[in-house]
């Protein structure tokens, strides 16, 4: 069955640096999201991306973050200057379709950033 | 936004027994999904349900949605160590598809 992957597994960086997070959605899939779960707390929205452009952003998706598709199979979330905070398991998800039609999730990538 | 309360937080049961999770919104729900997550890992699609009086079962797990769609409850039947981890009911919200999550219910089945 196909599957989101996700690399690296797990990235540790230092404050200040930047890091790019790398998604392989599953091929025939339209819309493709970033998702975010601080260490106890809730899996939380970033952004969702489709068409080549960002359909929507929560709040925490600030002038830091920015996403990409590269090309016809990768999607990238980068972080331009982490902190602290940012410490988290970023998940990717894609779906077929938008309304109605459930999000495929990877197994995500650990940042630490200390 | 749309909040959604899942209870129990966490439930310890016995090899064999019948379990049921709940998820309540403070809004209508349009798209109620239902995932597993075990810890460190990503998020595995269980079920999808839609309309009021919904009820979906896969193997030994049942989900319904209540008529007036603002409560959605997950049932294990027998359950099994391999049943074991997160679970997560999702809403759909605003119209770029995006889901809002409840903080999950940890899920402990002994043998």
């Amino acid at each position: 069955e196909p599957e989101v992957t996700q690399t690296p597994s797990h990235q540790v960086t230092q404050m200040g640096q930047e890091v790019i997070l790398r998604c392989v959605p599953i091929s025939n899939h339209l819309y493709f999201y970033w998702y975010r779960q601080i260490l106890g707390q809730k899996v939380e929205f970033l952004v969702s991306f489709y068409n080549n452009e960002i359909s929507e952003k929560s709040e925490i998706f600030d002038d830091q973050f920015s996403v990409e598709r590269p090309d016809g199979s990768n999607f990238t979330l980068k972080i331009r200057s982490t902190k602290l905070e940012d410490s988290a398991m970023y998940f990717c998800a894609s779906s077929r379709q938008g309304a109605r039609t459930p999000l495929h999730f990877g197994n995500g990538t650990r940042l630490t950033v200390t | 936004s749309q909040e959604l309360e899942q209870s129990p937080q966490s439930l310890i049961v016995q090899e064999g027994k019948n379990l049921t999770i709940n998820c309540t919104s403070s809004k209508t729900l349009y798209g109620l999904y239902w995932y597993k997550q075990k810890y460190g890992e990503g998020l595995i699609f269980l079920m999808m349900l839609q309309k009021g009086g919904e009820e979906k079962s896969h193997e030994k797990i049942t989900a319904k949605l209540d008529e007036k769609k603002q409560q959605s409850s997950l049932h294990i039947t027998a359950s099994q160590p391999s049943h074991a981890g997160i679970y997560l009911c999702g809403a759909e919200e605003g119209s770029n598809y995006k889901l809002t999550f409840g903080k999950g219910t940890l899920l402990t089945v002994n043998p």
